[in-house]
């Protein structure tokens, strides 16, 4: 089984700073990686598919980005609205979700 | 509009069966897989189970193989989740989901509201 390794756990940052999640995979999954966002009571909100191929109607400060096993979500200018947890999926081999990250501001 | 509805969900003793629906509407149901995806109290997303947009071909975590059956109704654009022999590590919240491909593992574009099963006596 394909392991998803996500930090940090918890992220305190201020409204305008850049902020960036890692995920990582125990094994190869090529750029089958996804990001989501979710608010608390609610589903999750797709981000970023592909590794770095951004969903339709998500805004431009949110990027992905890979180099062989390890992903990266950067959100380029952090905004109220993004208080929320966030977690990368693998979609190479069935599916495995990190454990998240609590970003607060 | 893509609209997944998730119903079924109840409270039920350790060893005991639930089904769940998800009624969908919105896209071609035949045409993409879809998944069950759970969320235990104050926990993480743990991906449950899948069936690919025919129905013929289904996955699942190691954590429900041999418990828990997904399938669909593609007359009715619903897919269900039979769940037997419950215990009390599978209380969550449970999302039903929709890929973006018919076949294989994909990213999830849409979710429903989820519905709650608890698993006490």
């Amino acid at each position: 089984d394909i392991q998803m390794t996500q930090s940090p756990s918890t992220l305190s940052a201020s409204v305008g700073d850049r902020v960036t999640i890692t995920c990582r995979a125990s094994q190869s999954i090529s750029s089958w990686l996804a990001w989501y966002q979710q608010k608390p009571g609610k589903a999750p909100r797709l981000l970023i598919y592909k590794a770095s191929s951004l969903e339709s109607g998500v805004p431009s400060r949110f990027s992905g980005s890979a180099s062989g096993t390890e992903f990266t979500l950067t959100i380029s200018s952090l905004q109220p609205d993004d208080s929320a947890t966030y977690y990368c999926q693998q979609y190479n081999s069935y599916w495995t979700f990190g454990q998240g990250t609590k970003v607060e501001i | 509009e893509v609209q997944l509805v998730e119903s079924g969900g109840d409270l039920v003793q350790p060893g005991g069966s639930l089904r769940l629906s998800c009624a969908t509407s919105g896209f071609t149901f035949s045409g993409f897989v879809m998944s069950w995806v759970r969320q235990a109290p104050g926990k993480g997303l743990e991906w449950v189970s899948a069936s690919n947009g025919g129905g013929d071909t289904t996955y699942y975590a190691d954590s429900v193989k041999g418990r828990f059956t997904i399938f669909r109704d593609t007359s009715k654009s619903t897919l269900f989740l039979q769940m037997n022999s419950l215990r009390v590590e599978d209380t969550a919240v449970y999302y039903c989901a929709k890929g973006t491909l018919v076949g294989g593992a994909t990213p999830i574009d849409y979710w429903g509201q989820g519905t709650l099963v608890t698993v006490s006596s």
